[in-house]
């Protein structure tokens, strides 16, 4: 079956310093790979995605992920995060050919010292 | 802009009732998604739906039961609520295209008592 793991549940940066979440997760099949975000009080919505191509995508806000496919990982990244970033961050897979259903990792709260 | 509406924001209902969740969307997507989320857990899928009258378990579908009776509506149905079942419901819908992004509403805080 398959599963991700996200490896942090929280997070604590100040403003300025640079962002790693990690992200792995098991499949051995070809996958689309997402990260959403959740602001305080608002809707999850999608932060960056990962179809084919270029392992490095862009999304909005700043925020960059690598897909490195032999280590089954999809880590998010931002060089200076700011304090609006604070939020809840979860990274989601769906396997290719697997039909519709998405998985997603238990989540990264992160929390951007002003 | 994709819209996703859920009925209600916060919802507080007694062991053993009938709860609805309902949730719309505007644009037309082919597939719906009914998750919980609970802290510690991110997002477990219940149910979804790929088609009208179409409906597929999800990774946790005990308790739980969905209709589609029409493509832009998504119904949540607890039988009989327990305390358990206390959670945010969050609502997805996604085209029928190869782009499998998934578009939420603003969650359901639902508290059984």
């Amino acid at each position: 079956a398959q599963s991700v793991s996200q490896h942090n549940h929280h997070v604590i940066l100040s403003e300025a310093a640079s962002l790693e979440l990690g992200c792995n997760y098991s499949y051995g099949g070809t996958v689309n790979l997402f990260w959403y975000v959740q602001y305080p009080g608002q809707h999850l919505q999608l932060l960056l995605k990962y179809f084919s191509g270029d392992p490095l995508v862009k999304g909005i806000k700043g925020f960059e992920a690598e897909f490195i496919k032999s280590k089954f990982s999809f880590n998010l990244r931002k060089p200076s995060v700011q304090w609006s970033d604070t939020a809840e961050y979860f990274c989601a897979v769906n396997a290719r050919g697997g039909g519709f259903k998405t998985i997603f990792g238990a989540g990264t709260r992160l929390f951007v010292k002003a | 802009d994709v819209k996703v509406t859920q009925s209600s924001r916060y919802l507080v209902k007694r062991t053993g009732e009938k709860v609805f969740l309902e949730c719309v969307q505007d644009m037309d997507h082919e597939n719906m998604f009914w998750y919980r989320q609970d802290p510690g857990l991110g997002l477990r899928l219940i149910y979804f739906s790929y088609d009208v009258k179409m409906k597929e378990k999800g990774d946790i579908p005990e308790g739980y039961s969905v209709s589609r009776e029409k493509k832009e509506r998504f119904s949540l149905i607890l039988e009989s609520a327990s305390t358990n079942q206390t959670s945010m419901y969050l609502c997805a819908s996604s085209p029928g295209d190869n782009s499998y992004e998934q578009y939420f509403g603003p969650g359901t805080r639902l508290t059984v008592t």
